[in-house]
Parts: structure tokens; C-alpha cells; sequence
């Protein structure tokens, strides 16, 4: 069981939107805590996607954007291209477990 | 650009010691905290530890008694432990760099280690 909650699955069309949800509780997305976003395509490493809850590093596309509220954040991927097909984790601090760094159980994307 | 390498055993038989290398290249060893992280097969991602180049450590609590993160700065390396293995730690090792803003911001390829009986 995840510290952070992500549905198992999501899907949509080429070209839709869809959100990935990322649920933690106070002690940390609620406690200010910044959520992280990973890309992992299949066979490979993770790729960091967005980091301090809506910043995209170089060289990601503007179709990816995250938002955080309260003890939730989500991922949103707009004009869906079959190329995003992969699994997305989000990740933070839980200050009640040691200085841990978390991660949610991860989200498959499949694009229809 | 920051680089990372793993490189250990793929077979590590039970009960035994799980010891992995990253070799950091294009990056100064301290700039970033060190990290670790798994992903048993077909599973989610897993924070194992991170060690910072001055030799501060942070493990998570449920591996933290069986786990040992070393750096070696003349090398660019930084090594893991994992004593006392069962078939639970079968999984790819990730070496990755966590930026202090807490997030992982360059990872290696991962390595699979299997634990055998």
C-alpha cells in the first residue's frame, strides 16, 4: 500500500485530456510537501516530467502540467498522442515516516 | 549532463549480500543527494536511500537495518548494501541524483538483480 494513492489506470483518445490523481494525506502533500512527477516508458527509466508540483524541466512538452491542492495533486496531459502511452508516478516527503521520500503506486496511461 | 551507471551482480543468492556501483560522470558529486531506488517486477518505484557527498545518510525505514549507502568522491561513485536478501528484493536498481529540491532529476539505467534460493 502506497503512502500516495494513484488510480491503476487511465485512458482517452488521441488528442483528449486526461488527469492522473495523486491522494497523500498531512503529513505530506497536505503539509506543503512539493509532488513530483515521473514518466516510464516501457523498458526504461523513470523521467522526471514536473518537479515542485508544476514546473516542467527542459525539453517537456507544454501538454504536461501539474497542479496541487490541499493533500492532492494531479497530473494533466492534454492532446493525448500515442507516444505518452506509459506509466506516471507521482512522488513526495512524508515527514512522518523518517525523512522518507514516497512514491504513489504509479498510473498506467493507455491511449486508445 | 549528468550521467549515472549501475553495475553489480544480476544473481545474488538468498540470505546474502546485494552490492551494487553507480558511477556519476558529467556532474560534481556534490551537487546532488545519491539515491537508490527499486522496482520489483511488474511493481511501483520503492526510495531506498541517498547519501550526500559530505556522508549524510537517509533510508527508509523499512530497509533502513539491512541497508548501507557508501560514496567513494575520488572514484564519482557511490555503492549499495543490502544484507540478509530474500526473493522480496528481486528487482531493477535505480541509481539516481535527487536535486535539493527534493526531486530525482537524473537517473541510470537500472540494473536487475534476482535473488535465488
Amino acid at each position: 500500500q502506497s503512502v500516495l494513492t494513484q488510480p491503476p489506470s487511465v485512458s482517452g483518445a488521441p488528442g483528449q485530456r486526461v488527469t492522473i490523481s495523486c491522494t497523500g494525506s498531512s503529513s505530506n502533500i497536505g503539509a506543503g510537501y512539493d509532488v513530483h512527477w515521473y514518466q516510464q516508458l516501457p523498458g526504461t527509466a523513470p523521467k522526471l516530467l514536473i518537479y515542485g508540483n508544476n514546473n516542467r524541466p527542459s525539453g517537456v512538452p507544454d501538454r504536461f502540467s501539474g497542479s496541487k491542492s490541499g493533500t492532492s495533486a494531479s497530473l494533466a496531459i492534454s492532446g493525448l498522442q500515442a507516444e505518452d502511452e506509459a506509466d506516471y508516478y507521482c512522488q513526495s516527503y512524508d515527514s512522518s515516516l523518517s525523512g522518507s521520500r514516497v512514491f504513489g503506486g504509479g498510473t498506467k496511461l493507455t491511449v486508445l | 549532463q549528468v550521467q549515472l551507471q549501475e553495475s553489480g551482480p544480476g544473481l545474488v543468492k538468498a540470505s546474502e549480500t546485494l552490492s551494487l556501483t553507480c558511477t556519476v560522470s558529467g556532474g560534481s558529486i556534490s551537487s546532488y543527494y545519491w539515491s537508490w531506488i527499486r522496482q520489483p517486477p511488474g511493481k511501483g518505484l520503492e526510495w531506498i536511500g541517498y547519501i550526500y557527498y559530505s556522508g549524510s545518510t537517509n533510508h527508509n525505514p523499512s530497509l533502513k537495518s539491512r541497508v548501507t549507502i557508501s560514496v567513494d568522491t575520488s572514484k564519482n561513485q557511490f555503492s549499495l548494501k543490502l544484507n540478509s536478501v530474500t526473493a522480496a528484493d528481486t528487482a531493477v536498481y535505480y541509481c539516481a541524483a535527487m536535486d535539493h529540491a527534493e526531486h530525482f532529476q537524473y537517473w541510470g539505467q537500472g540494473t536487475l538483480v534476482t535473488v535465488s534460493s
